[in-house]
Order: C-alpha cells, then sequence, then structure tokens
C-alpha cells in the first residue's frame, strides 16, 4: 500500500525557512495536499494541488513535488505558523492517505 | 459562508453502533463529494470514508470496512456514518470534510466530533 514518510519534527527560527517534505514512491505523480492543524483546532488546507494557495493563505507558503519527494515551503516563519502539518494524496481513486504529520516548531 | 456541523458522537461500549451526522450549509451539497476523516488522541489524521455528490460511489479505508457505511441526504444537505462493531481503536475525533474536488483535497473540515469506544 502507498504511504507518505513525514519527519516528526521540524524547528525553524522566527522569520527564516521552513521546509517540510513529504516522502512517497514516485509521489512526483500524484497531486498533493497540505493542511495545517493547529492544537484543539480541525486542520485547514493551506495549498492544494501541488501548489494553489486557498484565499487566506499568505504567500509564504507554497509547495513543490518531484520525484519521491513533495516539500511544503514556509518563508518568514512567524510564531502563529506553529501547528502540526499534514501532506495528503490519493494512493488511487478511491483511497485518500495522510502522511503521519510533522510538528513544526518556531524559535 | 461554507459551513460543515457534525454531531452525534459520545461514549459507546465496544461492538455497539453510532450514527453521525455532519449538517452542511453555504454550498450546493449534492455537487460536492465529501469526506471523513478522524484522529485517534494524540495521533494523526487518518482517511476513513468518501462518497460521491450523487451518493452512487462509496469507498472506505480497510481498518473500517464492512463496519461503517457512509451516506447522504442531500434533500437535508447532511452527510451521515453510520459506525457498527465499534471496537477501541475507532476512539477518535471525527472530521467531515467537503472534497474540493474529486480524488481532490478537503475544504473546509468540520470542528469535529469525539467518539469514545469503552466499556
Amino acid at each position: 500500500s502507498f504511504e507518505l514518510t513525514q519527519p516528526l519534527s521540524v524547528s525553524v527560527a522566527l522569520e527564516q525557512t521552513a521546509r517540510i517534505t513529504c516522502g512517497g514512491n514516485n509521489i512526483g505523480s500524484k497531486i498533493v495536499h497540505w493542511y495545517q492543524q493547529r492544537p484543539g483546532q480541525a486542520p485547514v488546507v493551506v495549498l492544494y494541488r501541488d501548489n494553489n494557495r486557498p484565499s487566506g493563505i499568505p504567500e509564504r507558503f507554497s509547495g513543490s513535488n518531484s520525484g519521491n519527494t513533495a516539500t511544503l515551503t514556509i518563508s518568514r516563519a512567524q510564531a502563529g505558523d506553529e501547528a502540526d502539518y499534514y501532506c495528503q494524496v490519493w494512493a488511487n481513486s478511491t483511497a485518500g492517505i495522510f502522511g503521519g504529520g510533522t510538528k513544526l516548531t518556531v524559535l | 459562508e461554507v459551513q460543515l456541523v457534525e454531531s452525534g458522537g459520545g461514549l459507546v461500549q465496544p461492538g455497539g453502533s453510532l450514527r453521525l451526522s455532519c449538517a452542511a450549509s453555504g454550498f450546493t451539497f449534492s455537487s460536492y463529494a465529501m469526506t471523513w476523516v478522524r484522529q485517534a488522541p494524540g495521533k494523526g489524521l487518518e482517511w476513513v470514508s468518501g462518497i460521491s455528490g450523487g451518493g452512487g460511489g462509496t469507498y472506505y479505508a480497510d481498518s473500517v470496512k464492512g463496519r461503517f457505511t457512509i451516506s447522504r441526504d442531500n434533500s437535508k444537505n447532511t452527510l451521515y456514518l453510520q459506525m457498527n462493531s465499534l471496537r477501541g481503536e475507532d476512539t477518535a475525533v471525527y472530521y467531515c470534510a467537503k472534497n474540493l474536488g474529486w480524488n481532490d483535497g478537503f475544504d473546509p473540515w468540520g470542528q469535529g466530533t469525539l467518539v469514545t469506544v469503552s466499556s
């Protein structure tokens, strides 16, 4: 079965760039979505279809997807970006898959 | 404004049943596939089930197949998840979410409803 691998945690200094990876076999052939979940809240999509931002999501959030790795990049990280981040794909047309999640800490 | 409001969670004994509901508003409900996602305490997100806009297509994670049934009533703008033969590992917050498109991302999500399976 298709699996997505994310680092458990990523730390970034305030105003620096954070990169959160999502690994999977030939994930570049799939469409990746990214979600942010703050403590005690429901997830919110921050990027959909690899690199599209919903309204209200800052331009600081961007994404890439190639080969075996998709990456969520957060530029000029802010304290408010601290959250858990999950990648998601469709393993086939009938089964959704989430990565294990990455806790982002802004120092 | 698109809104999703889950209800129906609670405490149930192992082997028991529960039906979750998700009331939708602010969009043409029948035009969108819908999804259930759950999150066990302190754990990550797990896709549970999806249903097409018309209700004719339904899909399940292996972990719930044969025990859970997803359905929708487009006249009531409501999504359901019937959960039978519940186990301790089904304990989680259950979220409903609107699909952006078929095989697409999920936006928005409801606030979630907690299901606890315990004796």
